[in-house]
């Protein structure tokens, strides 16, 4: 079941270096958001975006920036302010008229070497 | 502030037997509960929801506001119910950000 393009699965970054992980979607839903995922900790919210032009803190956006330029696309950029950075990171979508249930991607791990 | 318990990080049961996984959340207003589950390799998705009512693969969760409970029951387990459960809390009055737990891992035993 596509609708939410995460890529790439699987990064590599060099400790100083920002990286951007992409997330597209096609099922024309308005709001968007960024999980991270760690073992024994849940998901946690980064970002999320419920119009385009327009995204809002979650509960651990220090050391995170997002856009959302087009309705379809919400990348997230991770930046060397983050302290630990090494996890796994899920997109997600919503829409009022899917009665605001919330539609994961496939997710990306990132891991600082 | 918003928050959702799951007191249990693992649980273990045999083939056939009933299973029981906690929630409990803290939030004053009116809460939406869903229950999302994450089988081995797949893509995390709704399982459940409370407002719906209804029971999916056999399971079923009751909202229990006095208790501030949203508890997922299923009578007869089966091994391929294997795989990890969160409970997710969603503020309502059209904010469609959720707070999730941290998660159970169930496993079902041949």
């Amino acid at each position: 079941d596509g609708g939410i393009t995460q890529s790439p699965k699987y990064l590599f970054r060099k400790e100083g270096q920002n990286v951007t992980l992409s997330c597209e979607q096609n099922l024309n839903h308005d709001a968007m958001y960024w999980y991270r995922q760690d073992p024994g900790q849940g998901l946690r919210l980064i970002y999320y975006s419920q119009i385009v032009n327009d995204f809002q803190k979650g509960d651990i956006a220090e050391g995170y920036s997002v856009s959302r330029e087009k309705k379809e696309s919400f990348p997230l950029t991770v930046t060397s302010a983050q302290k630990n950075p090494t996890a796994f990171y899920l997109c997600a979508t919503s829409d009022r008229w899917s009665g605001n249930t919330i539609y994961f991607g496939e997710g990306s791990w990132l891991t600082v070497v | 502030a918003q928050r959702v318990t799951q007191p249990e990080k693992l649980l273990s049961v045999f083939k056939g037997a009933p299973v029981e996984l906690k929630c409990n959340y803290s939030y004053s207003g009116s809460p939406e509960l869903f229950w999302y589950v994450q089988y081995s390799r797949q893509r995390l998705q709704l399982l459940l929801r409370h407002i719906s009512r209804e029971s999916i693969k056999g399971f079923t969760a009751d909202l229990n506001k006095g208790e501030t409970s949203f508890h997922l029951k299923k009578p007869f387990a089966q091994e391929e119910d294997s795989a990890m459960y969160y409970c997710a809390l969603s503020l309502g009055g059209g904010s469609e950000k959720l707070v999730f737990g941290k998660g159970t891992k169930l496993t079902v035993n041949p």
